[in-house]
């Protein structure tokens, strides 16, 4: 199993709508958890940061399951602007190493 | 405050040329990253540095070398460019550890640098 684990997407989704992503990891002595959010041709920039169940901010909301070992994001009422890649960012083994998964690609049309 | 640069944006080497990228950071930070991004692979850790004056590998580090000779400056080396070196770079620093409980594991993105080794 990889250390950290996205579905690619892409998700395509009308402007307004619900969407979440899961994100998997396999080190369970992990403690904190982050999600990027990546323009496309631009660099990562922190979205969220989880560290104990979950986290909200304005129309996102990250969730953490520890007993299933996945984290998710949702994002309400979706913006043509919230169209990019989304990174989980998870430390691996016993250090503080980032591991990135390779990211979700969300889709806002009109 | 321009928080994290890297020079140069683009670069076209031949295969077994050498280069070396910068990364600079004004922000005082103790930890630097260099990573790579390959599509459909997301980034990987080449090598980190968790204060001036040491290295440690990444998950890719073979072929590339690195220095932290000063707190503020991160460099990565390609003694002999490879094809399958050609990638877009980035580099990134954080205050402290990452993912630190209770600590912002925030890592600050440079804007990358685009390789291309033919």
């Amino acid at each position: 199993r990889k250390e950290v684990e996205q579905d690619p997407g892409p998700f395509n989704v009308p402007e307004g709508a619900t969407v979440a992503f899961n994100c998997t990891y396999s080190n369970s002595a992990s403690q904190s958890f982050f999600w990027y959010r990546q323009d496309c041709r631009k660099e990562p920039k922190l979205l969220m940061s989880v560290y104990s169940s979950g986290n909200e901010d304005g129309r996102f909301t990250a969730q953490l399951n520890r007993a299933s070992q996945y984290i998710s994001l949702l994002i309400r009422d979706s913006k043509l602007s919230d169209s990019a890649t989304y990174l989980c960012v998870v430390p691996s083994g016993g250090s503080y190493i980032p591991t990135f998964g390779r990211g979700t690609s969300l889709i806002v049309h009109p | 405050n321009a928080g994290v640069t890297q020079t140069p944006k683009f670069r076209v080497l031949k295969t077994g040329q050498s280069m070396t990228l910068l990364c600079a950071q004004d922000m005082n930070h103790e930890y630097m990253y260099w990573y790579r991004q390959d599509p459909g692979m997301g980034l990987r850790l080449i090598h980190y540095s968790v204060g001036e004056g040491t290295t440690a590998k990444g998950e890719v580090p073979d072929g590339y070398n690195v220095s932290r000779l000063k707190k503020q400056n991160f460099l990565l080396g390609l003694e002999s460019a490879a094809p399958s070196q050609t990638s877009v770079y980035f580099c990134a620093s954080s205050r402290g550890p990452f993912g630190l409980a209770g600590e912002r594991g925030e890592q600050y993105f440079g804007p990358g640098t685009r390789l291309t080794v033919t």
